[in-house]
């Protein structure tokens, strides 16, 4: 199994490029969510699926969209890039149910000039 | 007061000593607590789970206090590789869809 997935690793953009992060998991877990991590900040909540076809809002989901494809992914775009989402950006899913624990990807870093 | 707040850090320790982290949490609701480890430049994974009675995993040791809302993670005989930063994690309102993390304490342990 290779858990949680994440493409690309390292992303550099202009202000105002758009660009598509994408997650997968092969663990048949029902939710999966973005969180970005910022020195000093920690992890926040960006988007989060709670089960295939529902997606609600987190902490921080201004300037972000998510596309949850299927049980297996989850997709974070960015539509008009802003220097203020330059971040490392984590995709983590879990089963659900009793189940608490968060699996996590290797993160993408992005940065935005 | 925030979500969850963590002892600042950083900690730097000898090999061989024990370190104590804290962390307080606001949301009284909150029923499932949690310790992760994020190596530098890597994922979150879990360390371990916090139960009301008190749990140890080897040499670490974790503690909830229900009415003072506060948890702790104490790891004796500290090796090098438990150098890492200790998030501490808290579930949002009964709901075990989200999770709130603490922004983390930095620990080094120094041969």
């Amino acid at each position: 199994n290779a858990g949680v997935t994440q493409t690309p690793k390292f992303q550099v953009l202009k202000t105002g490029q758009s660009m598509t992060l994408q997650c997968a998991q092969d663990m048949n877990h029902n939710s999966m969510y973005w969180y970005r991590q910022d020195p000093g900040m920690g992890l926040r909540l960006i988007y989060y699926s709670a089960s295939e076809g529902t997606t609600d809002k987190g902490e921080v989901p201004n300037g972000y969209n998510v596309s949850r494809l299927n049980k297996r992914e989850f997709s974070l775009r960015l539509e008009s890039a802003a220097p203020s989402q330059t971040s490392v950006y984590f995709c983590a899913s879990n089963a659900g149910g009793t189940d608490y624990e968060q699996y996590f990807g290797p993160g993408t870093r992005l940065t935005v000039t | 007061r925030k979500e969850v707040e963590q002892d600042p850090g950083p900690f730097n320790v000898p090999e061989g000593a024990t370190v104590a982290f804290n962390c307080t949490y606001s949301n009284s609701a909150s029923q499932s607590f949690f310790w992760y480890r994020q190596d530098c430049r890597k994922e979150p994974k879990l360390l371990m789970s916090v139960y009301s009675s008190g749990n140890e995993d080897g040499r670490f040791t974790a503690q909830l206090n229900r009415a003072s809302q506060y948890i702790s993670l104490l790891i004796r005989d500290s090796k090098l590789s438990d150098s890492a930063t200790y998030l501490c994690v808290v579930n949002s309102g009964g709901s075990n869809y989200k999770l709130t993390f603490g922004k983390g304490t930095l620990l080094t342990v120094n041969p």
